[in-house]
């Protein structure tokens, strides 16, 4: 089945660690997303990749990175330098940029 | 600014219509959308719209955009337990290469 998968569902983190999210399209997309979900607040883009090899910083990049070294494959790390890591985070692909995007199931991180 | 708003909170009754209302911000997105949220899953695209229509309807859904008012709302015919869950609403501002998303409208509906 045609998809996007989110590695692993749930991850906790202790502090000063870093911790690297996965996320699988199958789709065939071009452009690919990370956002991050708090409760109560809508979704804040961290980073967007249009085309492999090469990212962009979203609204709140700082205390993360990305690398898009394959078409299907887009993997977020959060570093130590975030400093409130605890969240939802939900990957997304497009066929192209500002195409009707397709969100993965999400993955749960927790510090503790 | 850039903030997409939605009310926080909506309870129908089973069987009822539910309204869900978005205030976007920018009046020359081309596509607004909206989606839907389960508990502890990733966003579900429910339907879109083109910013050169009016109203869309699709089934039970039926969008309705008011493009003066920078107002866009989803219409839920009959509604079920099975709705319930969080909608958002969402734009895509041209050349910023983003979606900007509103807080979400978790709907709750009684049996």
């Amino acid at each position: 089945d045609g998809g996007i998968t989110q590695s692993p569902k749930y991850l906790f983190r202790k502090e000063g660690q870093n911790v690297t999210l996965s996320c699988e399209q199958n789709l065939n997309h071009d452009a690919m997303y990370w956002y991050r979900q708090d409760p109560g607040q809508g979704l804040r883009l961290i980073y967007y990749s249009q085309i492999v090899n090469d990212f962009q910083k979203g609204d709140i990049a700082e205390g993360y990175s990305v690398s898009r070294e394959k078409k299907e494959s887009f993997p977020l790390t959060v570093t130590s330098a975030q400093k409130n890591p605890t969240a939802f985070y939900l990957c997304a692909s497009s066929l192209l940029t500002l195409d009707t995007i397709y969100f993965g199931e999400g993955s749960w991180l927790t510090v503790v | 600014g850039e903030d997409v708003e939605q009310s926080l909170f909506l309870s129908v009754r089973e069987g009822d219509s539910s309204v869900i209302n978005c205030t976007y911000t920018d009046s020359s997105s081309t596509y607004l959308y909206w989606y839907k949220q389960e508990p502890g899953a990733g966003l579900q695209l429910l339907t879109y719209i083109f910013s050169n229509m009016d109203m869309k309807q699709d089934q039970r859904l039926t969008v309705l955009l008011n493009k003066k008012d920078k107002h866009l709302s989803l219409r839920i015919a009959d509604t079920q337990t099975g709705d319930s869950a969080i909608y958002f609403c969402a734009e895509s501002p041209p050349g910023t290469y983003k979606y900007i998303f509103g807080t979400g409208t978790r709907l709750k509906v009684l049996a």
